[in-house]
């Protein structure tokens, strides 16, 4: 079946450094991809998507590239601020048998940005 | 507001009964899921409705049911036959088609005492 499997945290990083998050998926076909982020006791934000090969989601200086070859969305950011503490997801969404679409989670990595 | 909205937020249930939680959006999606967030982990979902009046079990349905009525509303039930129903639990609902986002709710915390 579809999995998403992203690098286990947690991650600890000072203000200002370059954050790498890999995510590699396995499915068949052509999945939608998604980084969601969830701050301590909330539900989940989109960050950013893409929806096909090459195609480069970005949002609030975070990016991703949907690399088919590699079958990976690696989240990047160039200078994170203690602001962007929280967990991120990665995941996929592929139709799911008849019209049904379903997202398939990674298990999330936790960062921690300190001053 | 466009939202979906989740309650209540915190619930406590004792041990052999069941308890509803509440989940409505007015986002005009055809698509509502469940998913179980437990600490430390990621998400697995429960149940999930493309269209009303038709739900299928996700990856963990043991133990909860689900209703889909109205397009706004899919209410999840947890049952006195879930083991270890301690959890997050968040409601989401999207378009139905590939590469449509998939926007969640605050969530709810439901506790077993």
């Amino acid at each position: 079946g579809d999995s998403v499997t992203q690098m286990e945290g947690p991650v600890t990083l000072s203000e200002e450094a370059c954050l790498t998050i890999n995510c590699t998926y396995t499915a068949t076909g052509y999945p939608s991809l998604f980084w969601y982020v969830q701050y301590p006791g909330e539900g989940l934000q989109l960050l950013l998507k893409a929806t096909k090969a090459d195609d480069k989601g970005s949002n609030k200086g975070f990016e991703a590239t949907y690399r088919k070859e590699t079958t990976s969305f690696h989240l990047e950011k160039g200078s994170v601020q203690v602001s962007d503490s929280a967990v991120y997801f990665c995941a996929l969404s592929k139709l799911s048998g008849g019209s049904n679409y379903k997202l398939t989670f990674g298990k999330g990595t936790l960062l921690t940005v300190n001053p | 507001d466009g939202g979906i909205t989740q309650s209540p937020k915190y619930l406590f249930r004792k041990e052999g009964q069941n308890v509803t939680l509440s989940c409505e959006q007015n986002l005009n999606h055809d698509a509502m899921y469940w998913y179980r967030q437990d600490p430390g982990q990621g998400l697995r979902l429960i149940y999930y409705s493309q269209i009303v009046n038709d739900f299928q079990k996700g990856d963990i349905a043991e133990g909860y049911s689900v209703s889909r009525e109205k397009k706004e509303s899919f209410p999840l039930t947890v049952t006195s036959a879930q083991k270890n129903p301690t959890a997050f639990y968040l409601c989401a609902s999207a378009y139905t088609s590939s590469g449509n986002t998939i926007y969640f709710g605050e969530g709810s915390w439901l506790t077993v005492v």
